[in-house]
């Protein structure tokens, strides 16, 4: 079956800027997960749905980033106002929402600010 | 501060070697331990977990967790130049989040 799709998968954009990533995660997949990575460095969470409300938000930097997934399928992450420190690979993963919670991964989008 | 631990490398083994990654972690309490393999430009892709204490064998792939040591290994026996690639270590912790590690990059020779 089809995996985690992401768009865009490059997003060039000017300081300042609005954006929206967004994840189509696997279907039947309850949980979603968004994180961030850098170069050398481990992915960095962000936000964790469950369904469609946030069962964890505790990862989001500041007040400039928000994600739904209003119909407990697709998400989307949006940033407010970026700044060049947002540049990174932007990832998003699902799972069953079993009992191991073995998260699969899209492609990414990486977010370039300029 | 719950943390993972991994040595960055860049580890190198030669082709046909058994390449030893490990892991160790701070938070007691977790139970879900995930070895992802991350090529250069490319998103994780999960190759084993484990949750039990001993062994766990996948093909050329054994995963191995101690949690009174709190260090988890993956060892990647007859190894090939497609093996090359950076290997995540991720934790579970209590409130089902994965805490990572900043990855071992494994190089392997011909």
């Amino acid at each position: 079956g089809a995996g985690v799709s992401q768009t865009p998968s490059n997003k060039v954009t000017e300081k300042g800027k609005y954006v929206e990533l967004r994840c189509d995660p696997i279907s039947g997949h309850t949980a979603l997960y968004w994180y961030r990575q850098s170069l050398g460095q481990g992915p960095e969470f962000l936000i964790y749905f469950q369904g469609t409300g946030a069962a964890d938000d505790s990862g989001l930097p500041n007040d400039r980033f928000f994600a739904v997934r209003p119909e407990g399928s697709v998400s989307t992450l949006k940033i407010q106002r970026t700044e060049r420190g947002d540049s990174a690979v932007y990832l998003c993963a699902s799972s069953s929402g079993g009992p191991y919670n073995e998260q699969f991964f899209g492609p990414g989008t990486r977010l370039t600010v300029l | 501060q719950k943390e993972v631990e991994q040595n960055s490398g860049p580890l190198s083994v030669p082709e046909g070697a058994i390449a030893s990654l490990n892991c160790t972690y701070s938070d007691r309490g977790s139970q879900s331990f995930f070895w992802y393999r991350q090529y250069s430009g490319k998103s994780p892709e999960l190759i084993m977990f484990i949750y039990s204490n001993g062994d766990k064998e996948d093909g050329r792939f054994t995963a191995q967790l101690n949690k009174a040591s709190q260090y988890v290994s993956l060892l990647i026996r007859d190894s090939q130049p497609s093996d090359s690639a950076t290997y995540l270590c991720a934790v579970e912790d209590s409130n089902y989040q994965l805490i990572w590690g900043a990855g071992t990059k494994l190089i392997i020779k011909p």
